[in-house]
């Protein structure tokens, strides 16, 4: 069964600076995705990155990157000159490569420090 | 192009009512998701649907759940007799061509059910 982790339940940021949230993951497929989601307050989910299994490139999204360790199935977020805008929940979540639905970790909640 | 689009936005009920969630999907897409997050967790799978046919129900609760996507009209998740265990955020995802290689759920902004 395929299991995600986050085991960050909090973290904080000094404004402008960067912060690395942690994910790691549990499968027996080879092919697969990775997708980081961000959840403000009003509760929106909203995508951040995506990764595809089978590309040894770290996906880049402006500010966000992740490091994608597909051996240590680790794939870790990013954020780099950090906003107070960025403060909000982040859950990493996976999915088969022809799978219907994603699997989800517990979060991490983001706080940004002015 | 609108987003995945859920109401209501919030819904409270009491306990033993019956509660209807609706999501209309982004434009061009003809597949639908149903998550439930409860407080302090992730979301978690319940329902995959494409227009008329449910094709994967392994995260709905056995009893008092079901769903639909009709020809027409919105996709809708039921919950009859509420209780209190139901309390929860209820997102609705939907994406243009699951299994493709590239393929991204889009979510709503969710319905926060709270039961009574």
């Amino acid at each position: 069964a395929q299991t995600v982790t986050q085991s960050q339940p909090e973290m904080s940021v000094q404004e402008a600076e960067t912060v690395t949230l942690s994910c790691t993951y549990d499968t027996s497929e080879s092919d697969y995705y990775l997708f980081w989601y961000k959840q403000p307050p009003s509760r929106q989910m909203i995508l951040v990155i995506r990764q595809e299994a089978y590309k040894q490139q770290n996906a880049t999204e402006n500010r966000f990157s992740v490091n994608f360790q597909k051996a240590a199935k680790s794939f870790s977020l990013k954020i780099s000159d950090s906003q107070l805008g960025d403060a909000a929940m982040y859950f990493c979540a996976y999915r088969t490569y022809t799978g219907n639905q994603f699997y989800f970790g517990t979060g991490t909640s983001l706080t940004v420090i002015p | 192009n609108a987003g995945v689009m859920q109401n209501p936005r919030h819904l409270v009920r009491r306990r033993g009512q019956e509660a209807r969630l609706r999501c209309s999907p982004m434009k061009g897409h003809s597949h639908v998701y149903w998550y439930r997050q409860l407080p302090e967790e992730g979301l978690k799978f319940m329902v995959y649907l494409q227009k008329e046919n449910i094709i994967d129900e392994s995260g709905m609760p056995k009893e008092r759940f079901s769903a639909e996507f009709p020809k027409e009209g919105p996709s809708i998740l039921r919950i009859q007799q509420v209780v209190r265990g139901d309390s929860a955020a209820y997102f609705c995802a939907s994406s243009e061509r699951p299994g493709y290689s590239s393929e991204t759920q889009y979510f709503g902004p969710g319905t926060r059910l709270l039961v009574l």
